[in-house]
Parts: structure tokens; C-alpha cells; sequence
């Protein structure tokens, strides 16, 4: 079945790193995406990363994938104030029609 | 390029009434989604349409929500009766999808619908 878990919250302190941690449930996922929301506003992809794939790293942001334990992590090196956002994981299924399911989301909250 | 365009961004609406939502997807894209967001919720998938076709509604309440996306103009999210149940953000999304493999979706702004 469909269900991808976030934690709620996550607060670090500017300049450190943050990790955002996802879980999900169905093996036949194919591609796994972060998404970034900030208030009011809609969705931002950030990176997103083929099931075949361990680890994908874009500028700031390093994706990991654990496969074998369906876990999924958004790494955010040198957080800024403007990193403060919640923060969403979704997947796509094979022979899923291309629909995404999301997780609950993580607000992250940058402290000065 | 300009991204996926919803309108309206908000929308208020009495018990009863009917909301109509429109989303314009990005050039070159012929796919389009509709989610929604309940508070403090993630994005619930609703319906993937593409030109004249609905191709997955399975996230479509049974009754009085109705999706299209015709040939011409924007696609159309149709809410009869509005209850406040129905208040919510709904987000759109589009890609350009190529025939056997995913494609990224990009979203739109939202349309954040309260019904009093």
C-alpha cells in the first residue's frame, strides 16, 4: 500500500546541517521527490531521485536512498533562515499513472 | 515560460454554492493534476487529466467534484454544493510526460477555497 511518513518538525540553528528523514511503504516506487513549501505559497521541487540510485547530490542538498529499508533523506548543508519552510517527500509508483503520494510534511525551522 | 497559473488564488463560498478552479500548465505541457491540502495535512491526489481525457480519478470524491481539461483553455476543477468539508488548498500540476516513463510534475500556486 501507499503511505510515506515525515517527522513534524525538525529546528536547527543557521549555519548547521539539517536532515530531513522520509519513510515510505511501496516497493514499486520509482522516482522520490522534495518539495519545498513556504507559507501561503505552493510547492517547490527541489531534487528528486531514481529508486535506482543511492545518493544524488545537487549544490547544498544531498538526497540518500535506502532502498532496502525505504527510507529517504534530505540532507541541507549550511541552513539558512530562508531554508525555514515545511518540506515534503513524495514518491511515484510503477504502473502508478504518474499520480504522487506525499508525505505529511516537515516544517523546518531555521533559529539565528 | 511562465509556471502553472491557478485561478483564483482564493476563493470564498457560502454552504451550497459552487466553486469552479481553473489551472493553465506550464507551455509544452499536456498533463495536468489536481491535488488537495487539508490543514496541517500533506497533498492528497485528486485526478490526472490530460487533453479531453480523464486518465486516473481515483482521488475524486464520488459525488458533486467533477475535473476537465478540454482542448482549448484551462482545465477546470468543479466543486457543487460546497461544503466546509471542502475547504482546503487545491494545488495544480502539469508535466510534460513522455509515453513510458515519469515525469516531474511542477506545481502551481494553489487556490486556497474557504466556504463559510
Amino acid at each position: 500500500g501507499e503511505d510515506v511518513e515525515q517527522s513534524l518538525f525538525l529546528s536547527v540553528r543557521e549555519g548547521d546541517s539539517s536532515v530531513i528523514n522520509c519513510t515510505y511503504t511501496d516497493s514499486s516506487s520509482t522516482y522520490l521527490y522534495w518539495y519545498k513549501q513556504e507559507p501561503g505559497a505552493g510547492l517547490q521541487l527541489l531534487t528528486y531521485i531514481f529508486s535506482n540510485m543511492d545518493m544524488k547530490q545537487d549544490q547544498r542538498l544531498t538526497v540518500l536512498l535506502n532502498k532496502k529499508d525505504k527510507h529517504l533523506s534530505l540532507r541541507i548543508a549550511d541552513t539558512q533562515t530562508g531554508d525555514s519552510a515545511i518540506y515534503f517527500c513524495a514518491e511515484s509508483i510503477r504502473g502508478g499513472g504518474n499520480k504522487l503520494t506525499f508525505g505529511t510534511g516537515t516544517q523546518l525551522k531555521v533559529e539565528l | 515560460n511562465a509556471g502553472v497559473m491557478q485561478n483564483p488564488r482564493h476563493l470564498v463560498r457560502r454552504r451550497g454554492q459552487e466553486a469552479r478552479l481553473r489551472c493553465s500548465p506550464m507551455k509544452g505541457h499536456s498533463h495536468v493534476y489536481w491535488y488537495r491540502q487539508l490543514p496541517e495535512e500533506g497533498l492528497k491526489f485528486m485526478v490526472y487529466l490530460q487533453k479531453e481525457n480523464i486518465i486516473d480519478e481515483s482521488g475524486m470524491p464520488k459525488e458533486r467534484f467533477s475535473a476537465e481539461f478540454p482542448k482549448e483553455g484551462p482545465s477546470i476543477l468543479r466543486i457543487q454544493q460546497v461544503v466546509r468539508g471542502d475547504s482546503a488548498a487545491y494545488f495544480c500540476a502539469s508535466s510534460p510526460r513522455v509515453q513510458g516513463r515519469t515525469d516531474t510534475q511542477y506545481f502551481g500556486p494553489g487556490t486556497r477555497l474557504t466556504v463559510l
